[in-house]
């Protein structure tokens, strides 16, 4: 099945500071998500986005399918920020989704 | 609009104790899932249901059953529950099929199985 890597594993930072979250995948796919798990739990939609770039205020997202990677691009980080970045992608028939191990991040006031 | 819904948020059950996980989403989605979240960790796919009346499995069904009881309706069913279920348990759903595949999740039961 499909393989999800994302890097880095931690991230810690200043308030106000940019950070760039890699997800890799090793095989093509027809979905991908990027998700912010909150520190009580909460699972929220940042992006959906299997291919090309999207902004949504202070976040965007770029995934490149033929290279198999996305990026999710955070920039004038708050406290609000902090939680666990997760990159979900499925297969071409789109219904067994592959959660990657997540990024932790940590926003210093 | 409550999208996914969840009950219980919260549960405990002994060792060899059963009980069942219930989902409800009001979008009118075809599919449906069920994950389980460990500590530390992303979430690994336990079954999904990619329309009303079919089922199947997904990373770790071991241990749990599933019903999807209507369009709107998907239940996880441990039969007899053990230590190593103790987990975070969401639902999600999507409109597979459709012009997005976007997943939405539930708030999630946390259980716990001493």
């Amino acid at each position: 099945g499909i393989q999800v890597e994302q890097s880095p594993p931690d991230l810690i930072l200043q308030e106000g500071a940019n950070s760039t979250l890699r997800c890799n995948f090793s095989d093509s796919v027809n979905n991908l998500q990027w998700f912010h798990q909150n520190p009580w739990g909460q699972l929220i939609n940042l992006f959906y986005i299997p291919s090309g770039t999207k902004q949504n205020g202070r976040l965007s997202a770029t995934t490149v399918a033929t290279e198999r990677y996305s990026l999710l691009y955070i920039s004038s980080s708050q406290t609000t920020d902090s939680g666990v970045y997760f990159c979900a992608v499925a297969d071409n028939y789109g219904q067994n989704f592959v959660f990657g191990p997540g990024t932790r991040l940590s926003v210093l006031p | 609009n409550a999208g996914v819904t969840q009950t219980p948020k919260f549960q405990v059950l002994k060792t060899g104790q059963s009980m069942t996980l219930q989902c409800a989403q009001d979008m009118n989605h075809n599919s449906m899932y069920w994950y389980r979240q460990d500590p530390g960790m992303g979430l690994r796919l336990i079954y999904y249901s990619a329309s009303e009346g079919t089922t199947d499995k997904g990373e770790v069904p071991n241990g749990y059953n599933v019903s999807r009881l209507n369009k709107r309706e998907f239940s996880l069913r441990l039969e007899s529950a053990a230590p190593s279920q103790t987990s975070v348990y969401f639902c999600a759903s999507n409109s597979a099929g459709g012009p997005s595949y976007e997943q939405y999740f539930g708030p999630g039961t946390r259980l716990t199985v001493t």
